[in-house]
């Protein structure tokens, strides 16, 4: 009963592809985010939905466009994938009004070659 | 902004001593604190925060932490440590509009046996 679920869990693919990474949750939570983490290990959040709805979008090149089809989705598109988009992608769930802790999912490691 | 700073890129520590891992904040209002641990090729896993109430904080696998206002201090502490405890050790705290953790840029901790 995985709580926060994302897929794939390895993605290498070619410079100027096109790809997603899915990620679901099944704890209820009503916001969800993507993080990335650098091969520093450095983790910045990327976005985070609340109720379907954008909260944050941080300094993300266009590129990249999440989608969330209902509160228990989020998923992450990538247009024209570049070299420096290689690292793990996490994402996460929690419930905003209640002060808990978020969830994370175990990763994607995307490898653009 | 809200931020945390983790002085420490590595703690080095033998089997079955104590250990603390450091971690400063800055926020505006009161803080809500977090410790995550994340193992090789792994996801990040819940500790343990601080919300409100008693300063030390128990947490998982033996872990605490205790919260300093006056010296807006949330260090992770655990009175014996173990090999298994080898890890990278992250601390956050939640933006203002509660709609993200901010992440420190991690602490590696290192248990010898």
């Amino acid at each position: 009963d995985t709580a926060v679920s994302q897929t794939p869990k390895y993605l290498v693919t070619q410079m100027g592809n096109d790809k997603s990474i899915k990620c679901e949750q099944n704890l209820g939570h009503d916001t969800m985010y993507w993080y990335k983490q650098d091969s520093k290990k450095f983790l910045k959040i990327m976005f985070s939905y609340n109720n379907k709805e954008l909260i944050i979008n941080e300094t993300v090149p266009n590129r990249f466009s999440p989608k969330s089809p209902d509160k228990a989705h989020l998923n992450l598109h990538i247009n024209s994938l570049e070299l420096g988009d290689s690292a793990v992608y996490f994402c996460a769930s929690s419930h905003a009004q209640k002060s808990t802790e978020a969830f994370f999912g175990q990763g994607t490691r995307l490898t653009v070659v | 902004a809200q931020s945390v700073a983790q002085p420490e890129d590595q703690v080095n520590v033998a089997e079955g001593n104590p250990l603390t891992v450091k971690c400063t904040y800055s926020v505006s209002g009161n803080p809500y604190l977090f410790w995550y641990v994340q193992y090789p090729n792994r996801g990040l896993q819940f500790l343990l925060k601080y919300i409100t109430g008693d300063n030390l904080v128990k947490g998982s696998y033996g872990f605490e932490a205790e919260f300093n206002k006056s010296q807006t201090s949330f260090h992770l502490k655990k009175p014996s440590a173990l090999v298994s405890d080898s890890a990278l050790y992250f601390c956050a705290v939640r933006n203002q509009a509660g709609t993200a953790l901010i992440f420190g840029k991690g602490t590696t901790l290192s248990v010898s046996s």
